[in-house]
């Protein structure tokens, strides 16, 4: 069974950094791509990144460039998303995504938080 | 403002049909596969129509997707009160870097 399970939200501070995670299993994960997507509360989805097979090709939203970066360690089975100078308009619950016909699985999602 | 229009609601009673629209551009759903999903309450999206018209296994089959030019349709069929949720449209945008994008989102109400 293909299971996503996102880690690593929180409350943090304008500002500030927080590192999310997702544990993939049920799935060769080093054979697909993932993606990032985030939910701000009461709002529609949002993509936010794409990262290749072998990392060779990652691509960000405009909202987050500069500031977050998209990463995978193929042997952990695990990708990441590092997300620096945090914003207000960051907060939400971000879902790990595979890429297999489109978006085939979802994370249950973890929600951050930026607020004083 | 998203860069696939859907309308932000639609409602029908049981067991009627009810369509979806997804509207974009030459750089997205004119030369792209789209897809939909599911997102019922308080849970994840779910994969709904791949490829335009594509159902995943064990999606039934009162769910259909269609695709013309830079327009794209989800229906669905028999509707259920368990079918109350936000549909959205998925595609590859090839203009903006490429980045994918996503519909606004449609609220389904079975009445």
């Amino acid at each position: 069974e293909v299971q996503l399970v996102e880690s690593g939200g929180g409350l943090v501070q304008p500002g500030g950094s927080l590192r999310l995670s997702c544990a993939a299993s049920g799935f060769t994960f080093s054979s697909y791509s993932m993606n990032w997507v985030r939910q701000a509360p009461g709002k529609g989805l949002e993509w936010v990144s794409y990262i290749s097979s072998s990392s060779s090709t990652i691509y960000y939203a405009d909202s987050v460039k500069g500031r977050f970066t998209i990463s995978r360690d193929n042997a952990k089975n695990s990708l990441y998303l590092q997300m620096n100078s945090l914003r207000a308009e960051d907060t939400a619950v971000y879902y790990c995504a595979r890429e297999g016909v489109a978006f085939d699985y979802w994370g249950q999602g973890t929600l951050v938080t930026v607020s004083s | 403002q998203s860069v696939l229009t859907q309308p932000p609601s639609v409602s029908a009673a049981p067991g009627q049909k009810v369509t979806i629209s997804c509207s974009g551009s030459s750089s997205n759903i004119g030369n792209n596969y789209v897809s939909w999903y599911q997102q019922l309450p308080g849970t994840a999206p779910k994969l709904l129509i791949y490829d335009n018209n594509k159902r995943p296994s064990g999606i039934p089959d009162r769910f259909s997707g269609s695709k013309s030019g830079t327009s794209a349709t989800l229906g669905i069929t028999g509707l259920q009160t368990g079918d109350e949720a936000d549909y959205y449209c998925g595609t590859w945008d090839s203009s903006l870097g490429p980045n994918w994008v996503f519909g606004g989102g449609t609220k389904l109400t079975v009445l």
